[in-house]
Parts: structure tokens; sequence; C-alpha cells
């Protein structure tokens, strides 16, 4: 298993821009999320999925939207980039509630919006 | 709502000493609780977790962990440490019924020859 892949590794925006960052995984698991992580701040969670078809915003979604087509899959898009979306983008994938939280996170995305 | 502290922004030991990461949180019923590790440029790895039962968990890398809950802890523990051990370590809570975890602010481990 490939576990959780994440791309692009590094992507440079400018201001404005709109990109998709892209997640996926091959263990079937139902429960799929986005972080980011900022220095001093931990990890922060943007958006998440229990299932395909079934997306929800974590703590901190505005400026970020999500979808959920396949179990496989959850790109996260960013509609018009900020500088204050410069960040290092998690994705996490688990099991469904009966996996005891156990999650598996993918190797990130070093975002930078100039 | 839930919450987890890591008090220790960053923590200095000499190769061979002792650890201990503090971790504390707030839930209010019986926490589902995580150590993750990070090493530079990577991603987070599961050290250990802890559901129920023992209070002592065990985890990989010779870590271990013990729930203390009249002080509402889960203290990072190695009795050794190797210089590979140099990483950023977060606590991690299981927020409800749900596969949501809160993390803390981690703390950064540099380790000393």
């Amino acid at each position: 298993n490939a576990g959780v892949t994440q791309t692009p590794k590094f992507q440079v925006l400018k201001t404005g821009q709109s990109m998709t960052l892209q997640c996926a995984q091959d263990m079937n698991h139902e429960y799929m999320s986005w972080y980011r992580q900022d220095p001093g701040m931990g990890l922060r969670l943007i958006h998440y999925s229990v299932g395909a078809g079934i997306t929800d915003q974590g703590e901190v979604p505005n400026g970020y939207n999500v979808s959920r087509s396949t179990t496989e899959d959850f790109p996260l898009r960013l509609l018009s980039a900020a500088p204050s979306q410069t960040s290092v983008y998690f994705c996490a994938s688990s099991y469904s509630l009966e996996s005891n939280y156990e999650q598996y996170f993918g190797p990130g995305t070093r975002l930078t919006v100039t | 709502a839930q919450s987890v502290t890591q008090p220790d922004i960053h923590i200095t030991v000499s190769e061979g000493a002792s650890l201990e990461l503090r971790c504390n949180y707030s839930y209010g019923a019986t926490p589902y609780l995580f150590w993750y590790v990070q090493s530079p440029g990577q991603g987070l790895q599961l050290l250990l977790k802890y559901f129920s039962g023992d209070t002592l968990v065990q985890g990989i890398k010779g870590f271990e962990a013990e729930f203390k809950r009249s002080q509402s802890s889960f203290n990072l523990r190695k009795p050794s440490v190797h210089w590979s051990d140099a990483a950023e370590y977060f606590c991690a809570v299981g927020a409800g019924n749900t596969d949501k975890l809160i993390f803390g602010t981690g703390t950064r481990l540099q380790v000393f020859p």
C-alpha cells in the first residue's frame, strides 16, 4: 500500500491564484481530513469527510473548499490564494468510527503565497 | 470544548538522558489520547495511543506514556534518548464521537551528543 499520498510537495502561488492540493489513500479509509500546520500553532483542522459525498468544516475552513466524490480522493481547493494561507498542509485518513481514531498522515504540501 | 496544552515549546537533552514531555488535556468524558512524532520535513507518525485499560501504554521507538485522569495529563517518557529522537512531538485528543483530532502546539526536542 502507498498509504496517504499528497501532491505537490511544494508550491508557490501569487496572491489571487487558485489551485488544488491533491490527497489520495489506498487503504479504503472512510474518514479523511485536511490540516494546516503553522509555527507555534500545531495542526488545525480545515475540513473533513466521513465518507464519499459527505464533508464538513473544521476549525479554520475559510478560503478552502473540499469535495469527496470517491472514497480514495479528497482534494483541497484554494479559490483565491492569500499570503495568510502560506503553510504546510497535511492530509490524513482513518477507518470509520470503529478505527479508534488512529489517523495516517501524508507527507505534506508546503505552500507559499507571495 | 476539547483542548490540549503542551507547556514546553522547546526541550534540549543530552544523548542518553531521560526524557519527559508534558501534555495536559481538557475533555469532559473519557479521552482518546495520542502522541505523534514529526521528523524535519516529514509527516506525522503515531508513537502510541490510549483508549482505555492500563494507564501506562507502550509505543514504538522505546517511548511510553502514562494517563493520569486526576491530573488530566498524558506525559510521554523515554528512559534514554538517542540523537535520532530529535523531532517535534505532538499530543492530541480525540474530539467526541468523531474522528476529529485536537492537537497541541507541539514540543521541539533537541538532542546534544
